[in-house]
């Protein structure tokens, strides 16, 4: 299985520029997580959905911010405009249901976001 | 307001020797409780997990150890050894939503050969 995959892998943009994030899940995991991980705050969870359908979105900072899942193997987080204060490593996971056993998340390798 | 703290953001070891990494919590509700390690360009991966129903679960190494009254687990690796080497991350579940993972700043370990 090739995990969780993000691209691109950094971007570096200008202040106002609209930048969008990609994700690609796990193949048959039903849950898709975006994080975002900053020195101060360590890793926070932005929002996530379950079957495609978005469940909570209360860690979404502001308006700027959005994300869509338009299918099960594909997820975006915009970011419109871009602000300094943005710039982080962001994280996209996946888990299943069929192992909720362990309730683990699998993280994708970050996309690491510049704003200048 | 953070409701998990890792209040030591580094922490350097000799290899061979005990690391120990700290976490508390605020959230009485949180009922399970995971470590994540991260290498640098890298996400994080899963390392151990305990529920509260337990005070101690152990996998090779690392043991990690939760104490409900005081609100703490840590986290335990012995011998340590240099791949070791990391930013270790503490999560934290609640019953009522196991999806939504409250985690930690970090702790960077680095253990010296």
């Amino acid at each position: 299985d090739a995990g969780v995959i993000q691209s691109p892998r950094h971007e570096v943009t200008e202040m106002g520029q609209e930048v969008t994030l990609r994700c690609k899940p796990i193949s048959g995991h039903d849950y898709l997580f975006w994080y975002r991980q900053t020195m101060m705050r360590g890793l926070e969870l932005l929002i996530y959905f379950n079957n495609n359908v978005p469940i909570d979105d209360s860690g979404m900072p502001e308006d700027r911010f959005s994300a869509k899942m338009p299918n099960a193997s594909f997820s975006t987080l915009k970011i419109q405009p871009s602000e300094p204060r943005d710039s982080a490593v962001y994280f996209c996971a996946s888990s299943s249901t069929q192992t909720r056993g362990s309730y683990e998340q699998y993280f994708g390798p970050g996309t690491r976001l510049t704003v200048t | 307001d953070q409701q998990v703290k890792q209040n030591s953001p580094s922490l350097s070891v000799q290899e061979g020797r005990i690391s120990i990494l700290n976490c508390d919590y605020t959230n009485s509700m949180f009922d399970y409780f995971l470590w994540y390690k991260k290498y640098p360009a890298e996400g994080p991966t899963f390392l151990i997990s305990i529920s509260s129903i337990k005070d101690k679960n152990e996998d090779g190494r690392f043991t990690v150890f939760l104490n409900k009254s005081a609100k703490h687990l840590s986290l335990h690796i012995v011998p340590s050894q240099p791949g070791d080497s990391a930013v270790y991350f503490c999560a934290a579940i609640s019953r009522y939503n196991f999806n939504k993972f409250y985690f930690g700043s970090g702790t960077k370990l680095n253990v010296k050969p």
